[in-house]
């Protein structure tokens, strides 16, 4: 198994253009979120999709947008790119927890390092 | 807002010396508690979590301890070696969703 793969690895940008970065994960996992990390700040949630079809905001969703068309691939879409967006982007995936409702682990992609300019 | 800070955001140790990282949390409803090492360059990796229900995990060198009352937990690494050297990052659940909040990190440092 892969795991959870990110494509592309780098991307240089230049402010205004747009792009979109792909996430697949093959562990039948129903839950997928995309974060952000900057320094000294971890890592922080821009969205997330608990199944096929479903998307929900995170933390810090201004700017960007999310698609789940398919169960294994959770894409992120930047319209408009800024400076700020400037960072490394990670997936991540996990199963729906059981009827306990507490959290499972999540299991991350090898991140995007992006540079808008 | 519901946040998680993590102390001390840096931490130089001997080969062979136990580790400490310190988490608090704010969510009264938080109920699952990862620890994640992030290699430079790489990837954040699940390297032990406790539940709610739990007071203490332990796997080999790592163990993690949980005080509900004080809504603080914390990671122990015994026995440190320098391939303990990372990024440490704690995480708490979103008022009792699936979502996580990470704390900033601890740089850990362990020197031959």
């Amino acid at each position: 198994n892969a795991g959870v793969t990110q494509t592309p690895k780098f991307r240089v940008l230049k402010t205004g253009q747009s792009m979109t970065l792909l996430c697949a994960q093959d562990m039948n996992h129903e839950y997928m979120y995309w974060y952000r990390q900057d320094p000294g700040m971890g890592l922080r949630l821009i969205h997330y999709s608990v199944g096929e079809g479903t998307t929900a905001k995170g933390e810090v969703p201004d700017g960007y947008n999310v698609s789940r068309l398919k169960k294994q691939n959770f894409l992120l879409g930047l319209e408009s790119a800024a400076p700020s967006q400037t960072s490394v982007y990670f997936c991540a995936s996990s199963y729906r927890p059981g009827t306990s409702g507490i959290g499972v682990g999540q299991y991350f992609g090898p991140g995007t390092r992006l540079t808008v300019t | 807002g519901e946040n998680v800070e993590q102390h001390p955001s840096t931490l130089s140790v001997q080969e062979g010396d136990s580790a400490v990282i310190k988490c608090t949390y704010s969510d009264s409803a938080s109920n699952y508690f990862p620890w994640y090492k992030q290699e430079l360059g790489k990837r954040p990796q699940l390297i032990i979590d406790i539940r709610s229900n739990v007071g203490e995990k332990k796997d080999q060198r790592i163990a993690v301890t949980l005080n509900k009352t004080a809504k603080h937990f914390s990671l122990h690494i015994t026995e440190t070696q320098p391939e303990d050297s990372a990024v440490y990052f704690c995480a708490a659940s979103m008022g009792g969703t699936d979502k996580l909040i990470f704390g900033t990190g601890t740089r850990l440092q362990v020197f031959p």
